[in-house]
């Protein structure tokens, strides 16, 4: 088995600052995922990578960046967080790009001032 | 684009009822069909998943049955503990290899069931 760390569990941020949101993986998986959990909104992909060093936008990569710094991590900055924002960002990764098997982290929760 | 609506936001049941969450997808191809399910403080883990027209998934006594015809994935389990008190999500991969995994998800339903 494996695990999917992903640090801080909690962020707090003040309006206008960038914020890193880091995602760490044990299972030797190749792709690796950010969505954002919205209530009532589901989970939303923000950015992907297929592989090392590969980024793929999602659906809201808007106001995000991301970085595949090596097969295990996948970092994802909040460019300028906005006033009285409330996510969770659940980072996943799965074994490859066609194994659409996910297995997810338990999330970091971002609260903006 | 691809979608995925659970019709039903929140569900409270008591324990030994029967439970249906409604799961209607819209997508292009032949699309692979999943519940997940998020306990309180915990990432989505996968409950289940179906890839063709007539298949049924299950574990844990929930099941669900594909059915291409009306595009829909019902989520069922005959009766209910108040350990299955969660979250659950439908979703979709949409078999495009090239695209990568990504999955879209239905907006969830929070399951809360009475002891």
């Amino acid at each position: 088995g494996g695990i999917i760390t992903q640090t801080p569990k909690f962020l707090i941020g003040q309006e206008g600052q960038k914020l890193t949101l880091k995602c760490q993986q044990n299972f030797n998986h190749d792709t690796m995922y950010w969505y954002r959990q919205d209530s009532g909104k589901g989970l939303r992909l923000i950015y992907y990578s297929i592989t090392e060093n590969d980024l793929q936008k999602g659906d809201l990569s808007e106001g995000y960046d991301a970085s595949r710094e090596k097969k295990s991590s996948f970092s994802l900055t909040v460019t300028s967080a906005q006033k009285n924002e409330m996510a969770v960002f659940l980072c996943a990764s799965s074994m490859t790009k066609s194994q659409n098997t996910l297995y997810f982290g338990a999330g970091t929760r971002l609260s903006v001032l | 684009g691809d979608s995925v609506t659970q019709t039903e936001g929140q569900v409270a049941l008591s324990e030994e009822d029967f439970l249906t969450i409604h799961c209607n997808y819209s997508a292009s191809g032949y699309p692979t069909l999943f519940w997940y399910v998020q306990y309180p403080g915990e990432g989505p883990q996968l409950l289940f998943r179906a890839s063709r027209d007539k298949e049924k998934g299950s574990s844990r006594g929930f099941e669900a049955t594909y059915d291409k015809g009306t595009t829909s994935f019902h989520l069922r389990k005959a009766s209910v503990q108040e350990s299955d008190s969660a979250v659950y999500y439908c979703a979709l991969s949409a078999g495009n290899n090239n695209a990568g995994a990504k999955l879209t998800f239905g907006g969830g339903t929070r399951l809360t069931v009475r002891p």
